[in-house]
């Protein structure tokens, strides 16, 4: 199975400032219809996750510009551009690309300094 | 508005069954691969299984493969998970999910199972 690779662990992030999680896949996720299957989903405390971006860099409908998504291949970026409160959780990476096995990535968890 | 209502978690004991049931609505359910994906206390994300649209393909993670069984009825828009032989390290809360794109659209709120003597 493909191993993803989240860093950090935990990221403290003062209200209003940028941040940024890495999302590292041990094979590349270059599918062979051309697209790349990497999704980032966000779960805030006692809640079930959502998703927040899908194919590297489309967000989904109704989440903030504040969030994107970038990368290729095997390395992938979570970028937040001014954390809100309301963005404290724990961010998964996840890959699509290699089935019959999806895999998540182990989890950061964003929290405010 | 899009829902999955997952049901049927409990406190069951070691080596014991439970089914848990997704009901699903506001969205086309026989159209989705459907998903069950589980969270440990305090851990991680780890999907466990999937479910082709008409039950054709059918995929078990490894850690639950000869145990846990997925199946889905289109007619009632619900997906199920019969767990069997259960152990400790099954305890978590259990996600149903639907699958598009080769990514997760749709969560339910999850159901906790908790296996324990």
């Amino acid at each position: 199975d493909v191993v993803m690779t989240q860093s950090p662990l935990s990221l403290p992030v003062t209200l209003g400032q940028p941040a940024s999680i890495s999302c590292r896949s041990s094979q590349s996720l270059v599918h062979s219809d051309g697209n790349t299957y990497l999704s980032w989903f966000q779960q805030r405390p006692g809640q079930s996750p959502r998703r927040l971006i899908y194919r590297v860099s489309n967000r989904d409908s109704g989440v903030p510009d504040r969030f994107s998504g970038s990368g290729s291949g095997t390395d992938f970026t979570l970028k937040i551009s001014r954390v809100e409160a309301e963005d404290v959780g724990v961010y998964y990476c996840m890959q699509g690309t290699h089935w019959p096995a999806l895999t998540f990535g182990g989890g950061t968890k964003v929290e405010i300094k | 508005q899009v829902q999955l209502v997952e049901s049927g978690g409990g406190l069951v004991k070691p080596g014991g069954s439970l089914r848990l049931s997704c009901a699903a609505s506001a969205f086309t359910f026989s159209d989705y691969f459907m998903s069950w994906i589980r969270q440990a206390p305090g851990k991680g994300l780890e999907w466990i299984s999937y479910i082709s649209q008409t039950g054709s393909i059918i995929y078990h993670a490894d850690s639950v493969k000869g145990r846990f069984t997925i199946s889905r009825d289109n007619a009632k828009n619900s997906l199920y998970l019969q767990m069997n032989s259960l152990r400790a390290e099954d305890t978590a809360v259990y996600y149903c999910a639907a699958v598009a794109g080769s990514s997760l659209d749709y969560w339910g709120q999850g159901t906790l199972v908790t296996v324990s003597s």
